[in-house]
């Protein structure tokens, strides 16, 4: 199976500044078929981009995604005050589709 | 709105069973595959199983072959979970996950979208 991981454990950033989160893959990822998700405490995860670039219907555009292969990056570009959470990302080009071990991005 | 509420968790002994249901509603249930999708306390997420949209072909996770079963009743628009032997290490809050559209039985490379509320499973004597 495709071992994800994801790069800092944590991430520790003032509102208003920019997060770029990483997720590295031991085998090619086959068509870019990459997810990122965002859980805050007690509820349950939600998408933010699939296929590596795409956002989900009504994710801001500061959420942007971008990779190939076997790196991909998930950019906040300023954060606000609600993206201090953790993130996942999960590969589904393979089975069985895998999940990192999350970054949680914490107020500084 | 697509909705998917999840019910059935609770308090097991290790070796013990429960079932647990998904109902779903604001889409052609038959028409997507589902997932179940479980993530231990203070943990990261791991998949568990997977149906077609028909019902007719089933995907599991190494950790729990054997052991559980999805299904699905089209009739009703609910996904279940059988969960047999249960084990301390099953613990974790289950989530009912929609896949991509794939009309029959098929199932096609998705993402997750959306997730349900998930239901605590606790395993312990």
């Amino acid at each position: 199976e495709i071992v994800l991981t994801q790069s800092p454990a944590t991430l520790s950033l003032s509102p208003g500044e920019r997060a770029t989160l990483s997720c590295g893959a031991s085998q090619s990822v086959s068509s870019s078929y990459l997810a990122w998700y965002q859980q805050k405490p007690g509820l349950a995860p939600r998408l933010l981009i699939y296929d590596a670039s795409s956002r989900a219907t009504g994710i801001p555009d500061r959420f942007s995604g971008s990779g190939s292969g076997t790196d991909f990056t998930l950019t906040i570009s300023r954060l606000e005050p609600e993206d201090f959470a953790v993130y996942y990302c999960q590969q589904y080009g393979s089975s069985p589709q895998t999940f990192g071990q999350g970054t949680k991005v914490e107020i500084k | 709105e697509v909705q998917l509420l999840e019910s059935g968790g609770g308090l097991v002994q290790p070796g013990g069973s429960l079932r647990l249901s998904c109902a779903a509603s604001g889409f052609t249930f038959s028409s997507y595959a589902m997932s179940w999708v479980r993530q231990a306390p203070g943990k990261g997420l791991e998949w568990v199983s997977a149906i077609s949209g028909s019902g007719g072909s089933t995907y599991y996770a190494d950790s729990v072959k054997g052991r559980f079963t999805i299904s699905r009743d089209n009739s009703k628009n609910t996904l279940y979970l059988q969960m047999n032997s249960l084990r301390a290490e099953d613990t974790a809050v289950y989530y009912c996950v929609k896949e991509a559209y794939c009309g029959g039985d098929c199932r096609t490379p998705s993402e997750f979208d959306p997730w349900g509320q998930g239901t605590l499973v606790t395993v312990s004597s």
